[in-house]
Formats: C-alpha cells, structure tokens, sequence
C-alpha cells in the first residue's frame, strides 16, 4: 500500500499558468519529499520539506506541509512546457523508509 | 560526483527465466533500494541494503532478492519471470544528512517478460 495519495492524479495547464498538486500521507513522519519524473525515467529530487518546517521554496517551487492535516501540497509557478512530467510526493520515517505517492501527471501545453 | 547508474538499461525475457539487476551507487552511499514502477500499481518498495544488510523489505514474493556488495554496488534478481513483472525497475541510493535521507535515482531498468 502507498502512504502518499496525490491530488490530483492528472493536470493540464498552459504556459505561464501555476500547477498546484496535494499530497496526503497517513503515519507519522520524519520529512517529505518531492520528486519529478519525466516520461520512463529516473526520478529526480526536487525539494525535501522537514515535519517542523511549515513552508519551503527553491527556484518556481514552493511546498508547504501541514502535520496537523498530514497533507502537503507543490505549486510550481510560472509553468514550461519542460516542468511536463509526473511529481511524486514521497514520505520518509526517522529510520529512512520511503514510501511514495501515485503521482500527479502535469501536461504543459506552449 | 557520478550518478546513480543501472544495468542493463533495456531487457527482454521469456516466461521462467531469472533476471538479474545491476546497480551502482554515488560513491560514498551506503544504501541502496529498489522499487518496481508500473502503470497500474505505482511506485512500489521492494528492498533496502545497507552496509551489505537488508534493512526494509516491501511486499513483494521471494522470486524478487537482492544483495549488496561490500562498494554498496547492488544487484537485485528475479527468478521464475511471470508477466507481470514487465516494469521500470528503479535504484535509489541515499545518504543521510543532517538528520534526513534523500534519495538519488538511477535511470532505470527497463524490463520486459514476453
């Protein structure tokens, strides 16, 4: 089973356009992370959030977490058409155990 | 630094043959998962190794093992192939800094069980 369920599990925006994607998670947890896949390939790390830490940015992207909801949510402003892949919000427990999300598949249209 | 890097990248295999993975972590990391990728199911967790020891183990059936070798290089093996088992089979290795782990994927091996 999958700790993390993103929301949603597709999005298509256009260029310029800001996507916003959620993710939920049900134990307890040591952080959270996000991670982009382009079409069948490796993930890649984009952001780590820590379970005190409220709100994070890096670059286009900002992630907030709520422990209290247990859900966290990527918005990714300005959108390209190079930010079209899936994102992955993946949960870490303080022993290192990963668990990862469905997934949010975002289509960015020129 | 190098990569995370996987072999083979692409692999066809009959029925009830046995596969085995390569993988080859950044340099200085210690752990090593692998994860099986498919449409219909996701991401899911097989197995962990650090420092040569299983850590964590996923719900997988034991036709799926790993081992990790004493430069963290790891292989994982499938035996007795069904169909499906056609997936993006990725590596991950993973250091722990400052109280916390990321982890760095490999590019993936992509196997398919005709």
């Amino acid at each position: 089973s999958q700790q993390g369920e993103e929301d949603p599990q597709a999005l298509s925006i256009q260029e310029g356009e800001n996507a916003t994607m959620n993710c939920s998670y049900k134990t307890s947890i040591n952080n959270l992370q996000w991670y982009r896949q382009n079409s069948g390939r490796g993930l890649v790390h984009l952001i780590l959030i820590r379970s005190n830490e409220r709100e994070k940015h890096s670059g286009r992207l900002r992630v907030t977490l709520d422990t209290s909801k247990k859900s966290s949510s990527l918005l990714i402003t300005a959108s390209r058409a190079a930010d079209t892949a899936s994102y992955f919000c993946a949960t870490t427990d303080s022993w290192g155990k990963f668990q990862f999300g469905a997934g949010t598949q975002v289509v960015v249209t020129p | 630094k190098a990569g995370v890097t996987q072999t083979p990248r692409y692999l066809i295999k009959t029925r009830g043959q046995q596969v085995t993975l390569s993988c080859s972590p950044i340099s200085g990391h210690r752990s090593v998962s692998w994860y099986q990728q498919t449409p219909g199911q996701g991401l899911q967790f097989l197995f962990e190794y650090f420092s040569e020891t299983q850590r964590n183990k996923g719900n997988f059936p034991g036709r799926f093992s790993g081992r990790q070798f004493s430069n963290s290089r790891s292989e994982m093996n499938v035996s007795t192939l069904e169909l499906g088992d056609s997936a993006l089979y990725l590596c991950a290795s993973s250091l722990k800094q400052a109280g916390s782990y990321e982890q760095y994927f490999g590019p993936g091996t992509r196997l398919t069980v005709t």
